[in-house]
């Protein structure tokens, strides 16, 4: 079945290590999307990636990294500059203009 | 980009119909409105999206008023399944690609 796979579902790192978390789609999507969602709040925008090779920062960049060698997977690194990582991250992908987006089931990072 | 509003909470019994209002004054030509919801600690499930017509699917309905300033999602009979989150999002497409911004969401409650 197609979809779009995030990894780990949990994750524990200690504070100042980085963190990648991995996504992974098998929908032939062109755009890729990372959002942060924390309690009770909505999703903010991360980055996003057109195409192979090419990102743009959303609203919240800072402290974070990607990057996008191949068309099925946008990892998303969480560095040690990012000040309060811990938060729920999610995965996104979509085809054409005016479909829908497919999203993973979510990262939940801890940092401690 | 296009704005949303929504209310941050809503109840609705068992049965009944649930209705969401979604308000995006600043909503451009060529922008469509999509409903996703999120369930706790899940990805956001696709639910329905139009642009200016009223959009019917197995699982809700969406009315858009003539000016495209606001809109209302419909759950005809709704379940305790459907207790749950729902984004009102404007998609973004043009030049800065293919974007999927969300707001705050409201937060439904379907009662016994």
């Amino acid at each position: 079945d197609g979809g779009i796979t995030q990894s780990p579902k949990y994750l524990f790192r200690k504070e100042g290590q980085n963190v990648t978390l991995s996504c992974e789609q098998n929908l032939n999507h062109d755009a890729m999307y990372w959002y942060r969602q924390d309690p009770g709040q909505g999703l903010r925008l991360i980055y996003y990636s057109q195409i192979v090779n090419d990102f743009q920062k959303g609203d919240i960049a800072e402290g974070y990294s990607v990057s996008r060698e191949k068309k099925e997977s946008f990892p998303l690194t969480v560095t040690s500059a990012q000040k309060n990582p811990t938060a729920f991250y999610l995965c996104a992908s979509t085809g054409g203009f005016y479909t829908e987006a497919f999203f993973g089931q979510g990262t939940r990072l801890t940092v401690v | 980009d296009a704005k949303t509003t929504q209310p941050p909470s809503m109840d609705c019994a068992e049965g009944r119909a649930a209705n969401l209002p979604c308000n995006h004054s600043t909503i451009s030509g060529n922008e469509y409105v999509y409903w996703y919801r999120q369930i706790h600690s899940q990805g956001p499930q696709y639910i329905i999206h139009g642009l200016k017509n009223n959009e019917t699917n197995e699982m809700a309905s969406l009315i858009i008023t003539e000016d495209r300033k606001s809109s209302t999602l419909i759950l005809p009979h709704a379940t305790l399944r459907d207790t749950a989150v729902y984004y009102c999002i404007v998609r973004v497409i043009g030049e800065a690609g293919n974007m999927l911004t969300f707001g705050g969401g409201t937060r439904l409650m379907v009662k016994p």
